[in-house]
């Protein structure tokens, strides 16, 4: 099946630094990816829609300018989650839509962002 | 944006007994989707219905929809402990991205 892979796993970093996260779809073509975010014990929670070649466009709620997406290519998007708080510490899970099935999302493992 | 929403928040059986979780949601949808999470883990997709069926099979998990009552139920039929995880149900509204319920936690007691 396909595959969608995260990088980091995890990263802990001190409060005022930026942090990025790639997803990546490594054996289709992704135009749309997703990233979401997940505190402890609740639910997944959209956060932006990464086309690729055009800007993001963000969940009511979701500063843009806090969570830089880049989704420069049809394999690869990122997150950068800039000038980190702690209260920014998450669960970020990305997300793929396979060129060829308009109906399924291929999930990245996740990277648990942790900051200090 | 439409929600779904699963009961019972928690669910602790033994194991060899089996699970059933429910989803409601509020808008029309494409299709729904289960997904397990282990703890600290990221989404193993589980079943995808379509708004055009009513019932889905897969191997030991079956998947009802009512689109009138707009539920969906997953059973996870004779229950391991390697199904210890939490799940979610998703609804796909169609351009944007899935709309996640709050999730089931099944704990199976061996």
């Amino acid at each position: 099946g396909a595959v969608v892979s995260q990088h980091p796993s995890w990263v802990i970093c001190k409060s005022g630094t930026s942090v990025k996260i790639e997803c990546r779809s490594l054996d289709f073509q992704a135009t749309t990816m997703f990233w979401y975010r997940q505190f402890p014990k609740q639910s997944l929670m959209l956060m932006a829609t990464s086309n690729e070649g055009s800007k993001a466009t963000y969940e009511q709620g979701v500063e843009k300018d806090k969570f830089l997406i880049n989704h420069a290519s049809l394999t690869l998007s990122t997150l950068t989650v800039t000038s980190a708080h702690p209260e920014d510490s998450s669960f970020y899970i990305c997300s793929a839509y396979d060129r060829g099935s308009t109906d399924t999302q291929y999930f990245g493992p996740g990277t648990r962002l942790t900051v200090l | 944006s439409q929600q779904g929403e699963e009961d019972p928040q928690a669910l602790s059986i033994q194991e060899g007994e089996n699970a059933t979780m429910n989803c409601s949601y509020k808008t029309s949808i494409n299709n729904l989707q289960w997904y397990r999470q282990n703890s600290g883990r990221g989404l193993v997709h589980l079943i995808l219905i379509r708004s055009n069926e009513r019932e889905k099979h897969s191997g030991r998990l079956r998947v009802t929809l009512d689109t009138s009552k707009k539920s969906s139920s997953l059973l996870i039929t004779a229950s391991r402990a390697a199904d210890t995880a939490s799940y979610f149900c998703a609804t796909d509204g169609g351009a944007d991205g899935l709309t996640f319920g709050k999730g089931t936690h099944l704990i199976i007691q061996p």
